[in-house]
């Protein structure tokens, strides 16, 4: 089975921008959940989606929004970006117990 | 929250045993995962452990004691490709079977010849 992929790889924008990720999982699985990872904070969970509905959902504001289609691809989107938002965002896509994790989308706000 | 605590770093010699220590709180759990992770690259799923005792897979074993709160890697016969970060992950109570994982910081681990 093919891995998860995340899109795009690198990205760079500026403050007030938005940006928009992209997961695919891993075939057959329904959950996919999103973290973001900085060198202070360590990784920490974003949100998570099955079947089309968020789950769960972490400690971040509403910049940091997400949605995922009929075929498990899932998207997030940070609107207004802000300096700090500067991190590895990273899609994980679950079977039974396991999680999954994506290469990651490394993202740089200037 | 669930805080999880690891060692910032160790330093082992090539082909030695190393132990990684992680503790959580006891406030409730719903399972333990070790993820490796190498530098600029996505964590890989290492172990899970929802009860008591030890899991061994090849180099590699996990053990856990739900009452103490308590987990722990061993990686033996260390090679000096298990040079990176070992992540400690929890899924928190309430979350059921969900992707939701609360991690410690991570403990870098470096090899040495």
């Amino acid at each position: 089975k093919a891995g998860v992929t995340q899109t795009p790889r690198y990205l760079i924008k500026t403050r007030g921008q938005q940006v928009t990720l992209s997961c695919s999982p891993i075939s057959g699985h329904r959950s996919v959940s999103w973290y973001q990872q900085t060198p202070g904070q360590g990784l920490q969970f974003l949100f998570e989606y099955f079947s089309e509905t968020q789950r769960n959902k972490g400690n971040f504001p509403g910049r940091f929004s997400g949605r995922q289609f009929s075929n498990s691809r899932s998207e997030m989107n940070v609107s207004t970006l802000e300096l700090g938002d500067s991190a590895l965002y990273l899609c994980a896509s679950k079977g039974e117990e396991t999680q999954y994790f994506g290469p990651g989308t490394r993202l740089l706000v200037l | 929250g669930q805080n999880i605590d690891q060692p910032t770093e160790m330093t082992a010699t090539e082909g030695a045993i190393v132990q990684i220590n992680c503790t959580y709180q006891t406030s409730g759990f719903n399972g333990l995962f070790w993820y490796q992770q190498h530098a600029g690259e996505a964590p890989t799923f290492l172990s899970y452990n929802v009860l008591d005792g030890l899991e061994e897979k090849g180099r590699f074993s996990s053990f856990l004691s739900r009452s103490k709160g308590y987990s722990y890697l061993l990686l033996k016969e260390l090679q000096m490709k298990d040079s990176a970060s070992y992540l400690c992950a929890v899924r928190p109570p309430g979350s059921g079977n969900t992707g939701k994982l609360i991690f410690g910081q991570g403990t870098t681990l470096q090899v040495k010849p």
